[in-house]
C-alpha cells in the first residue's frame, strides 16, 4: 500500500520560499505515475498545483507557474515542492498525492496534509 | 481553464435519504471526471473516477454518471458516515480543476 507523508516548515515569512517534501513508502517514485501537489486554503476548496514524473517532466498550474518548482529525488524516494515569493494567500494545507494507472489523473493516495502559514 | 460548478453548495438530508450532487464543466471533458469525499481535517478520498467507475472499497451506495459537461454523484440510503464535503475534479486537461464543493449536512 502506497503511503505519502508531507514534511516541511509550518511557518514561512512573506516573500520567502515555501519548501515541502513528500516521502513515498510502499512504492517506488520511479513507478509509472505522476506525483502531484494539491493545496487547500483554510475553509476553502482544492487547487491543483502541479505534478512530476520520475523522469523529471513537470506540469504546473499556470496561476502558480512562475513561482513553483517541483522536483524528484529518486535516491530518497521522495519529491518536493518549492513555492517562492509567498504571501498570505499561499496559506493552506498542502497535500501530496498519486493516482493509479486505472484512475488516470485522479488521485487514489494522499498524504495527511501539512498546514503552511505565511506570516511574519 | 475549465471551470467546474457544483450544485447545490450545501445539502441538508437525513439518514436513509437518496441525494444527488451535480457538477457542470464549462466545456466538454468527456468522462474525465472524479468525485472525492472530504471530512474535516482529512485528505480527500477518491470515490469515483472516469465519471462512473467506483473506486475499490467504496460502498456501492455511491454512484456516478454523466459525460460531456454534466455529471452527477448519487448516494442512495445515506449513512451517518456519508455526511461530509464532496468535490468533483476534471482530469481532461491542464490545469486540473475542482468544483467548489458541496457540503452534505444532517437535517
Amino acid at each position: 500500500q502506497v503511503q505519502l507523508q508531507e514534511s516541511g516548515p509550518g511557518l514561512v515569512k512573506p516573500s520567502g520560499t515555501l519548501s515541502l517534501t513528500c516521502v513515498v513508502s510502499g512504492g517506488s517514485i520511479s513507478s509509472s505515475n505522476w506525483w502531484t501537489w494539491v493545496r487547500q486554503p483554510p475553509g476553502k476548496g482544492l487547487e491543483w498545483i502541479g505534478e512530476i514524473y520520475h523522469s523529471g517532466s513537470t506540469n504546473y498550474n499556470p496561476s502558480l507557474k512562475s513561482r513553483v518548482t517541483i522536483s524528484v529525488d529518486k535516491s530518497k524516494n521522495q519529491f518536493s515542492l518549492k513555492l517562492s515569493s509567498v504571501t498570505a494567500a499561499d496559506t493552506a494545507v498542502y497535500y501530496c498525492a498519486r493516482g493509479e494507472e486505472y484512475s488516470s489523473s485522479s488521485w487514489v493516495y494522499w498524504g495527511q496534509g501539512t498546514l503552511v502559514t505565511v506570516s511574519s | 481553464d475549465i471551470q467546474m460548478t457544483q450544485s447545490p453548495s450545501t445539502l441538508s438530508a437525513s439518514v436513509g435519504d437518496r441525494v444527488t450532487i451535480t457538477c457542470r464543466a464549462s466545456q466538454s471533458i468527456s468522462s474525465w471526471l472524479a468525485w472525492y469525499q472530504q471530512k474535516p481535517g482529512k485528505a480527500p478520498k477518491l470515490l469515483i473516477y472516469k465519471a462512473s467507475s467506483l473506486e475499490s472499497g467504496v460502498p456501492s451506495s455511491f454512484s456516478g454518471s454523466g459525460s460531456g459537461t454534466e455529471f452527477t454523484l448519487t448516494i442512495t440510503s445515506l449513512q451517518p458516515d456519508d455526511f461530509a464535503t464532496y468535490y468533483c475534479q476534471q482530469c481532461d486537461s491542464y490545469p486540473y480543476t475542482f468544483g467548489q464543493g458541496t457540503k452534505l449536512e444532517i437535517k
